[in-house]
């Protein structure tokens, strides 16, 4: 089993909706845990820091779920340049970041 | 702002060649990081490193080593490159503790040949 597992999709959605990603994790130990984005071409960039109690940023918000170990994205009214890859990152031990395979996104006018 | 610069976008290397990919920091980062990107594999994690001279192998270090000399300078070596080191390196940094944002170099596009 992959540490840190995405669906990987992609997602085809008109714009103005919302859309919701999962992620699952396996080490139940793991602490810390992001969303990066990665537009085509690009380096991934830092979208959010998920918390134990969620949170919120505009049109997104990011929920951790420790009992079953998933971290969650939603993204509300979505628009066209929210169009990219969307990577879950969870922290290894002290300093690893693990990445998964990333969910495609793409908001069609 | 933070800045992570890798020496090249894109490379072509012959098969068996000694190949070096630099990436330098200019933030301070303690810690920094060597990931190759495939198509439906993601960001698989090569060597990471948190110190100055201290590494740790990552998920798929064979066919690699690296070096850190220097704080803001890591550098990823393929000792003798093969087909299937096709792929896009991609370096990053971040402080130390694990909970602050990692910021990526551009990647370099590396065909072996």
């Amino acid at each position: 089993r992959k540490e840190v597992e995405q669906d990987p999709g992609p997602f085809n959605v008109p714009e103005g909706a919302t859309v919701a990603f999962n992620c699952t994790y396996s080490n139940s130990a793991s602490q810390s845990f992001f969303w990066y984005r990665q537009d085509c071409r690009k380096e991934p960039k830092l979208l959010m820091s998920v918390y134990s109690s969620g949170n919120e940023d505009g049109r997104f918000t990011a929920q951790l779920n420790r009992a079953s170990q998933y971290i969650s994205l939603l993204i509300r009214d979505s628009k066209l340049s929210d169009s990219a890859t969307y990577l879950c990152v969870v922290i290894k031990g002290a300093q690893k970041l693990v990445f998964g395979q990333g969910t495609r996104l793409t908001i069609n006018p | 702002d933070v800045k992570v610069t890798q020496s090249s976008r894109y490379l072509v290397k012959r098969t068996g060649e000694k190949v070096f990919l630099e990436c330098v920091q200019d933030m301070d980062h303690e810690n920094m990081f060597w990931y190759r990107q495939d198509p439906g594999l993601g960001l698989r994690l090569i060597y990471f490193s948190y110190d100055v001279k201290m590494k740790e192998k990552g998920d798929i270090p064979e066919g690699y080593s690296v070096s850190r000399e220097k704080k803001e300078r890591f550098s990823l070596i393929l000792e003798s490159a093969s087909t299937n080191q096709t792929s896009m390196y991609l370096c990053a940094s971040s402080l130390s503790g694990g909970l602050t944002e990692a910021f990526f170099g551009q990647g370099t596009r590396l065909t072996v040949v």
